[in-house]
Parts: structure tokens; C-alpha cells; sequence
């Protein structure tokens, strides 16, 4: 069983819609949740970084943690062509290095 | 840019050639990694870095060969490489490792 578990998609949408990104783990360690966005021909880039239970938001982002279910999730509102990218759930447990998800291609159309 | 620099971008190479790969980072970053990104995986870490000292080497074959000078500069020489080695070869940085990381833009290796 992987320890990170993440629907590889692909997943396409129309603009404004609401995106619902999802990655499920099996280590009870982990405490830091992040999500990555990754540009075709570009390296991965910190979008969101959180700490336990809860929801983060930033902007059109918000990044939700369900450390009961081992589960989380990352929503985008009112999505945008230029949110067309391969979203990389990743968490760690402490001192620990990151563990990613396989990444969800999501395509926003105009 | 994010502050962690990779050269080349593109390389193609035959499968006797010797070739490097370099990353350097300004940010002040004391662990550095070396990825594999190939097409429908997930990203596979190759090595690790803290304060120039390899701590992890995740059973990565001899013909991938890390060098770290100091904690700015990290190099990935490669030598007899094999067609399926062809991937995405990201590098990245973090204050400590157990942190964030900031990637680089990758070097796409293709092997001939």
C-alpha cells in the first residue's frame, strides 16, 4: 500500500467552477500537509502548507485537513484557465522528509 | 525564479556519454535533494544532502554519482546511463530537512 494515495485524473473543469483535489495517507505520523502546483516544464511550487486538523484558506484556495480520516483536500474557487496545472499533495512527519502524492493533472477550460 | 537554479534545462545524451547536472541555491538552505520525476509516477527522491553530508541514498544505481561542495552547489554526474533513465531530474532546497521544499525548474534528460 503506497502511503500517499492521490486520483492521478485527469481532471477538466469549465472556468468558474469549484475544484475539489483529494489525497488519503496511511501514516499516522505525518503533521505537516502541504500542496504543490506544478506548470508543464516547471518544478513544483508551494502552494499551500498546513499543520494538523482544520482549513487554511488563501484567496481562491483553501487547503482542509482531516487527521481523524487521514484525508485531505485542497479547493479551488472560481477557477481560472491559468489554475490548469498537475496539483502534488505532500506531508511529512516531523524531522522527517516530504512524501508526495502522484499528482492530479487538472485542466480549467475557457 | 524561486532561488534554486538548474542547469541545463535540456540534455540529450547517448548511453556512453558522461554527463553533469548542476543546482545551486541562494536562499540559504542547508539540505538540498535530488528527484526523479518520470511520466504517471510519483516524484522518487534519490538523494539527500544536510550541510553537505549525505544522509540518503534511496538505493539509486552507481551510474547516478551525487557531489555536494558545499551547502549552495549540488552536482548529479551521470555516466552509462540507460534509455529508461530518460526523466525529469529535479533538484530542491530546505532550511532543514523536515521542511518545505523549493524546487528548481528540473533539468529534462532524454537518453539516446
Amino acid at each position: 500500500q503506497k502511503e500517499v494515495e492521490q486520483d492521478p485524473g485527469p481532471l477538466s473543469v469549465p472556468e468558474g467552477a469549484i475544484v475539489s483535489l483529494n489525497c488519503t495517507y496511511s501514516n499516522s505520523a505525518f503533521q505537516y500537509f502541504m500542496w504543490y502546483r506544478q506548470y508543464s516544464r516547471k518544478g513544483p511550487e508551494l502552494l499551500m502548507y498546513t499543520y494538523s486538523s482544520g482549513n487554511k484558506e488563501d484567496g481562491r484556495f483553501t487547503a482542509q485537513v482531516d487527521k481523524s480520516s487521514k484525508y485531505i483536500s485542497l479547493f479551488i474557487r472560481d477557477s481560472q484557465p491559468s489554475d490548469s496545472a498537475t496539483y502534488l499533495c505532500a506531508m511529512l512527519a516531523s524531522g522527517s522528509r516530504l512524501t508526495f502524492g502522484e499528482g492530479t493533472q487538472l485542466t480549467v477550460n475557457p | 525564479e524561486t532561488g534554486v537554479t538548474q542547469t541545463p534545462r535540456h540534455l540529450v545524451m547517448g548511453m556512453t556519454n558522461k554527463k553533469s547536472l548542476k543546482c545551486e541555491q541562494h536562499l540559504g538552505h542547508n539540505a538540498m535533494y535530488w528527484y526523479k520525476q518520470s511520466a504517471k509516477k510519483p516524484l522518487e527522491l534519490m538523494f539527500v544532502y544536510n550541510f553537505k553530508e549525505q544522509t540518503e541514498n534511496n538505493s539509486v544505481p552507481s551510474r547516478f554519482s551525487p557531489e555536494c561542495p558545499n551547502s549552495s552547489h549540488l552536482f548529479l554526474h551521470l555516466h552509462t546511463l540507460q534509455p529508461e533513465d530518460s526523466a525529469l531530474y529535479l533538484c530542491a532546497s530546505s532550511q532543514q530537512t523536515g521542511e518545505g521544499y523549493t524546487f528548481g525548474s528540473g533539468t529534462r534528460l532524454t537518453v539516446v
